[in-house]
């Protein structure tokens, strides 16, 4: 089982759709989580971290599940421009290593 | 601010050349990772700094591969005799290490294509 898992996708959605993400990581270790996103030829760059209690920012909701150990992402009211790779990033305990997943592609269509 | 810049953006080499890439880390960050990324592919970990030491090698696909930082600040990562497979965009990070989180910044990259 790979360390981190997403699905690759695409997820193809009309703007003004909600669509929402999961990643799954196998180290019940792991201690922090990040979602990045990733331009197409671009480099990534950090959307939100990802905190135990949930956390949201603007149309963008992360939470993660300690119990199935995974992390999800929301993206409510889909814009044209949130069309990009998001990447799924977990921290293990004791190491500044981090883990990335292959990225889940979004496509938001008019 | 400055944020991190990487050079060349782009570098076009002969198969059996040797390639230096360089990246300027944000200033004052201690942790510094150097990934590949193929095209249509994820990112795979290479090398990692601590100041000025590579506690972590494990990512570095062959010997033909090494990377040294100096100054805790400026780093190269060097491939000796490029091969086709070694064709990628090579992307640096820094961090500011603080406790167990860390946000990393990327820089642009160095697309590296070898004929």
């Amino acid at each position: 089982r790979k360390e981190v898992e997403q699905d690759p996708g695409p997820f193809n959605v009309p703007e003004g759709a909600t669509v929402a993400f999961n990643c799954t990581y196998s180290n019940s270790a792991s201690q922090s989580f990040f979602w990045y996103r990733q331009d197409c030829r671009k480099e990534p760059k950090l959307l939100m971290s990802v905190y135990s209690s949930g956390n949201e920012d603007g149309r963008f909701t992360a939470q993660l599940n300690r119990a199935s150990q995974y992390i999800s992402l929301l993206i409510r009211d889909s814009k044209l421009s949130d069309s990009a790779t998001y990447l799924c990033v977990v921290n293990r305990g004791g190491s500044y290593i981090p883990t990335f997943g292959r990225g889940t592609s979004l496509i938001v269509h008019p | 601010g400055a944020g991190v810049s990487q050079s060349p953006s782009n570098k076009v080499t002969e198969k059996g050349k040797d390639v230096e890439l360089r990246c300027d880390p944000i200033s004052g960050h201690t942790a510094l990772y150097w990934y590949r990324q193929r095209l249509g592919q994820g990112l795979e970990f290479l090398i990692y700094f601590q100041g000025n030491s590579a506690p972590d090698k494990s990512g570095l696909p062959s010997d033909r591969f090494s990377a040294e930082r100096t100054g805790e600040s400026v780093s190269t990562l060097t491939i000796q005799r490029t091969q086709q497979e070694d064709s990628a965009v090579y992307l640096c990070a820094s961090s500011l290490v603080r406790m167990a989180q860390e946000t990393q910044y990327f820089g642009p990259g160095t697309r590296l294509l070898v004929l």
